[in-house]
């Protein structure tokens, strides 16, 4: 089975700009969560995705979006970038492993530099 | 609310060694335990699991037990080698049905020949 995959890999924009990163997750995964990874505040959850429904958030300011499609792939939306938004974004995707509840499956992650 | 606390890195061994990596974690109920491997330019590995007080979770020669008593998930490999140079992340989900992970801040392992 192919892994979560996330396009692009690497990304360089200006201040001000808006981005949109891509995820698509392992086939038959339902659930997609995304991440962000940064040096100094380490790995903290965006938001889940689970059926085109936003089911948890984490405390990101609302630059910060995304959106679910009916084939489980999952956007990012970053708008009005700030160079604190310099990161690597990861995306996850889940599914239920029965009596051991979930496990979440990583994809390389987008490095997002902001000039 | 919840948190994982990770011992400080780097941690540098000479291969062969014994590796112990804590984790200790704060949380309600009854969260499910993870320890993620992140080798470099890449993104998260699932390296082990448990999800119930006094289980054990096992993957490639490393170990970690539930302690529900302590708050504890420490990991442990007998005999480490070069290729297990990476930085290690405990994590918690703390529900079923939401699927946040709460990580760790990493502790980076280096192990020379």
């Amino acid at each position: 089975k192919a892994g979560v995959t996330q396009t692009p890999r690497y990304l360089i924009k200006t201040r001000g700009q808006q981005v949109t990163l891509s995820c698509s997750p392992i086939s038959g995964h339902r659930s997609v969560s995304w991440y962000q990874q940064t040096p100094g505040q380490g790995l903290q959850f965006l938001f889940e995705y689970f059926s085109e429904t936003q089911r948890n958030k984490g405390n990101f300011p609302g630059r910060f979006s995304g959106r679910q499609f009916s084939n489980s792939r999952s956007e990012m939306n970053v708008s009005t970038l700030e160079l604190g938004d310099s990161a690597l974004y990861l995306c996850a995707s889940s599914f239920n492993s029965g009596a051991g509840g979930y496990e979440q499956y990583f994809g390389p992650g987008t490095r997002l530099t902001v000039t | 609310g919840d948190s994982v606390t990770q011992m400080e890195g780097p941690v540098t061994l000479s291969e062969e060694a014994f590796l112990t990596i804590n984790c200790t974690y704060t949380a309600t109920g009854y969260p499910s335990l993870f320890w993620y491997v992140q080798y470099p330019g890449e993104g998260l590995q699932l390296l082990l699991k448990a999800t119930k007080a006094d289980d054990k979770g096992s993957n490639k020669g490393f170990e970690a037990t539930y302690r529900k008593e302590t708050t504890s998930f420490h990991l442990e490999k007998g005999s480490v080698q070069v290729s297990d140079s990476a930085v290690y992340f405990c994590a918690l989900s703390a529900n079923f049905g939401n699927e946040k992970l709460t990580f760790g801040t990493g502790t980076r392992l280096t192990i020379i020949p």
